[in-house]
């Protein structure tokens, strides 16, 4: 049961434009989410967070809009540099149990 | 300060033979959590560890074993290993369980190739 979603396996955008990665969830239950950056060989980083008493998160050229009605939440990267090319996973830490749910990612390719 | 720390970086094994994997946390944090990521997917989770107990299990078989030393390092160990077991095994530690505003620190992972 994928409880969270991430429906774009790849995306590509030119250097300086805007990057938007989408994420959906199922369960209501969560009331926090995450967003990690990997690349090759290195395990995920931090990237951003949001509560759900909140609808956006900024933080530098990364800012995260949560959309609860719509069990939907976006990562937005402005300007787009080359080194921002990694695969992106958003997450939601556990409501009840241990285990952190993550999507499966989003690979972006930004072209200088 | 040290991060996550992972060894082996890269393992080959073949089938049916047993593997053991590291972990050390990063100083300070006393959770330590097993994922698996196969290519294409997210981590999914294998086990968490605090205080030197078993807090949580995913749905992974029995081959899938771990324990937590008391300086919080870990480890992984798959028995009678499967083609299928290949995958990037990551370890995340993080402070607390459960707190507000939890988030997993990762180590650079252990790449499994069962042939």
């Amino acid at each position: 049961d994928q409880q969270v979603k991430q429906n774009s396996p790849s995306l590509s955008v030119q250097e300086g434009r805007i990057s938007i990665l989408n994420c959906d969830y199922t369960n209501s239950m969560f009331d926090y989410f995450l967003w990690y950056k990997k690349y090759p060989a290195e395990g995920p980083t931090f990237l951003i967070s949001i509560s759900s008493i909140k609808d956006k998160n900024e933080d530098g050229r990364f800012t995260v809009f949560l959309n609860k009605s719509a069990k939907h939440l976006s990562l937005h990267i402005v300007p787009s540099q080359p080194g921002d090319s990694a695969v992106y996973f958003c997450a939601a830490p556990p409501y009840t149990g241990n285990q952190f749910y993550f999507g499966t990612g989003t690979s972006l390719t930004v072209i200088p | 300060d040290a991060g996550v720390t992972q060894s082996p970086t890269h393992l080959i094994k073949t089938r049916g033979q047993h593997v053991t994997l590291r972990c050390s946390p990063i100083s300070g944090h006393k959770s330590v959590s097993w994922y698996q990521q196969v290519l294409g997917q997210g981590p999914q989770f294998i086990f968490q560890y605090y205080e030197k107990e078993e807090r949580g299990r995913g749905n992974f078989p029995d081959r899938f074993s771990a324990r937590q030393f008391p300086n919080y390092s870990s480890e992984l160990n798959v028995n009678a290993l499967l083609l299928g077991d290949s995958a990037l095994y990551l370890c995340a530690s993080s402070p607390e369980v459960g707190g507000a505003g939890e988030k997993l620190f990762f180590g650079s992972g252990t790449q499994l190739s069962v042939l």
